[in-house]
């Protein structure tokens, strides 16, 4: 069975403070891997990941895929309050399987 | 432009009743996902459309969800008879692309299901 894992499941740092999230997967046939914010509310979409080694940026936030490693990570620099939200990996496969997601509390 | 709309918003209901939920995907979009939302599973992809065509309903949880897509601006999910354990939120999404989920899908604000 398709499994998607990401770690920590937490965590509570300081405005400022860098963070960096863990996705590891195992899929058949690996298309892409997405990356979502969810607030309280809907899933927003962040990153689409499809080529290893390649990074993606926006603002303070970037992702990296490495195949080989069959994982990525989420970076966020200079962390803020508005940056608290559960952060989702969903890997694509032919079908979406989402992780269980990592809590970031940004404290002021 | 509009985004992924859902309805209702929230829906209370009793054990036994049916229950319709609604989706109005992003026009030009021809993909539409229907996901559930709970803190015990996390979010789950129920079932997924393509071309108004059922792809993928593996992850329907029984007979009692049934999901329909009569045109391309239009989807329901539909539980009968409703049970407790199916309370949860329900998020539609769409996307465009060919095949499955080729690009990022966008997400409707959901439906909170309470089911007494």
């Amino acid at each position: 069975e398709d499994k998607v894992v990401q770690s920590p499941l937490s965590l509570v740092v300081h405005e400022g403070d860098t963070v960096t999230l863990n996705c590891s997967y195992e899929v058949t046939n690996f298309r892409s891997l997405l990356w979502y914010k969810q607030e309280k509310k809907a899933p927003t979409f962040l990153f689409m990941l499809t080529s290893s080694g390649i990074e993606k940026k926006s603002g303070r936030l970037s992702s990296i895929l490495d195949k080989k490693e069959l994982s990525s990570i989420l970076n966020i620099t200079a962390t803020q309050t508005g940056d608290s939200a559960i952060y989702l990996c969903a890997v694509n496969d032919y079908k979406l399987s989402f992780g269980a997601g990592t809590t970031v509390t940004v404290r002021a | 432009d509009a985004g992924v709309i859902q309805s209702p918003r929230h829906e209370v209901t009793e054990m036994g009743q049916e229950v319709t939920l609604r989706c109005k995907p992003i026009s030009g979009h021809n993909s539409l996902f229907w996901y559930r939302q709970t803190m015990m599973r996390g979010l789950e992809l129920l079932i997924y459309f393509n071309n108004n065509v059922p792809i993928d309903d593996s992850g329907m949880p029984e007979d009692r969800f049934s999901a329909k897509m009569p045109n391309a601006s239009f989807s329901t999910l539909k539980i009968q008879p409703s049970e407790p354990r199916d309370s949860a939120v329900y998020f539609c999404a769409s996307s465009f692309g060919q095949g499955f989920a080729s690009y990022e899908q966008y997400f409707g604000p959901g439906t909170r299901l309470t089911v007494t």
